[in-house]
């Protein structure tokens, strides 16, 4: 059983640049959240997808955008890179029964660092 | 508002040594979850535990074990003989109605087993 999966692993980009980070979430799972993790900080929740929309967003400028695909599959877009977009990316799936409290299982992560 | 504080910033052991990880949670709601995630250097946030604010019972898995008291709101993290592989970052977390089903995190506890 495969678990949850990101790519890439690490990507180094330039300011002003855009970027598209992937995830496949875990077998069985519908329900795709994305986190922003700075060094030495807990996750930050960006936003969740869930049948292919946005359900919920945090805190987050609207550089920041995704998809969610019909497989559950899902991209993360940042726009306009700032230096202060590098950061550990983590995705997380869930299965939302009944408006998710499920436990959420996270992927690898994608390190990103914006020069 | 929901508040999850683990006020240890980081604790250091000799191998061996039994270690609890404090957890203090905050919310309005009567119904919840809370969960441990481990985050070892590579990154990935491993699911540990979740536990729902209506079993108090303690659990233990091997040499972890987790004590749950809604008196005075916390979910302590025991591990029992510290190995060197539990050297990471934990991170407690808190999702609910009230929390609009994000989770709810820690600042985390660095946690380093010294050999």
């Amino acid at each position: 059983d495969a678990g949850v999966t990101q790519s890439p692993t690490h990507l180094i980009k330039t300011r002003g640049q855009q970027v598209t980070l992937r995830c496949s979430p875990k077998s069985g799972h519908d329900t795709v959240s994305w986190y922003q993790q700075a060094l030495g900080q807990g996750p930050q929740f960006i936003f969740q997808y869930y049948e292919e929309e946005e359900r919920q967003r945090g805190n987050f400028p609207d550089r920041f955008s995704g998809h969610q695909f019909p497989n559950y599959s899902s991209e993360l877009n940042v726009n306009a890179l700032l230096l202060g977009d590098s950061a550990l990316y983590l995705c997380a799936s869930s299965f939302d029964r009944l408006r998710s409290t499920d436990t959420q299982y996270f992927g690898p992560g994608t390190r990103l660092t914006v020069l | 508002a929901q508040k999850v504080t683990q006020a240890q910033t980081e604790i250091s052991v000799v191998e061996k040594e039994d270690v609890t990880l404090d957890c203090v949670y905050e919310t309005r709601d009567t119904t919840y979850y809370l969960f441990w995630y481990k985050q070892p250097p590579s990154g990935e946030l491993v699911f540990l535990i979740r536990r729902n604010s209506f079993d108090e019972q303690n659990e233990i898995s091997g040499r972890y074990s987790w004590n749950f008291q809604k008196s005075t709101s916390s979910f302590n993290f025991t591990i029992t003989a510290s190995q060197v592989v539990d050297s990471a970052v934990y991170f407690c977390a808190l999702i609910s109605v009230d929390s609009n089903y994000q989770l709810i995190w820690g600042a985390g506890t660095k946690l380093i087993i010294k050999p």
